[in-house]
């Protein structure tokens, strides 16, 4: 079974500094990778996906991550943090036999707060 | 617009009462999935349907029940076995092959 960690449960950036989310997973093969936002009292938006190809990954809101086989890790990165990042980040792993739609496991999440 | 919908958006259930969260999609997506979120934790999956008139188990089905009578719909209900119902529920659909797309949520508490 495939399991996620994100070590940081609170992280703290001023407005303009770079940003990096950590993740590290747990999985037998090659897994489907993916980071959702999650702002207070709503659902989660797809910031980036990682299938194959590519190890290096661009997504909405100028996020990227890059996937590290030998790392087991996927971390989220943003060179300038804007106030409206502030919210609750989730990785999370898919196996690529159950389909990529199925059975995702997530991570206990990080939240991220902004300072001006 | 195409999305999913969740209602309603809060919700109180009393001692020993049955209650039904609702979940539409107009995404045409096959699968479609219900989640338990509680604070400071990450997502653990309640029921998932791949297919209509077809649904499994997830990690914490105990105490819920659900049904896939149309390929838009997945209502969840949250019946009196669940002892611990307060928390924030969320539904997701996907294609079978692509990312899930969530809704917004319905926050249960208890009267």
């Amino acid at each position: 079974a495939q399991s996620v960690t994100q070590p940081d449960i609170h992280i703290t950036v001023s407005e303009g500094a770079s940003l990096e989310l950590r993740c590290n997973y747990s999985y037998g093969a090659t897994p489907y990778l993916f980071w959702y936002v999650q702002s207070p009292g709503q659902g989660l938006q797809l910031l980036l996906k990682y299938f194959s190809g590519d190890t290096l990954v661009q997504g909405i809101k100028g996020f990227e991550a890059e996937f590290k086989r030998s790392q087991s890790s996927f971390n989220l990165r943003k060179p300038s943090v804007h106030w409206s990042d502030a919210a609750e980040y989730f990785c999370a792993v898919g196996a690529p036999d159950q389909n990529a739609g199925n059975m995702l496991t997530f991570g206990g999440g990080t939240r991220l707060m902004v300072k001006p | 617009d195409g999305g999913i919908t969740q209602s309603p958006k809060y919700l109180f259930r009393k001692e020993g009462q049955n209650v039904t969260l609702s979940c539409e999609q107009n995404l045409n997506h096959d699968a479609m999935y219900w989640y338990r979120q509680d604070p400071g934790q990450g997502l653990r999956l309640i029921y998932y349907s791949q297919i209509v008139n077809d649904f499994q188990k997830g990690d914490i089905a105990e105490g819920y029940s659900v049904s896939r009578e149309k390929k838009e719909s997945f209502p969840l209900t949250v019946t009196s076995a669940q002892k611990n119902p307060t928390a924030f529920y969320l539904c997701a659909s996907a294609l079978l092959d692509r990312p899930q797309h969530f809704g917004d949520g319905t926050r249960l508490s208890i009267l």
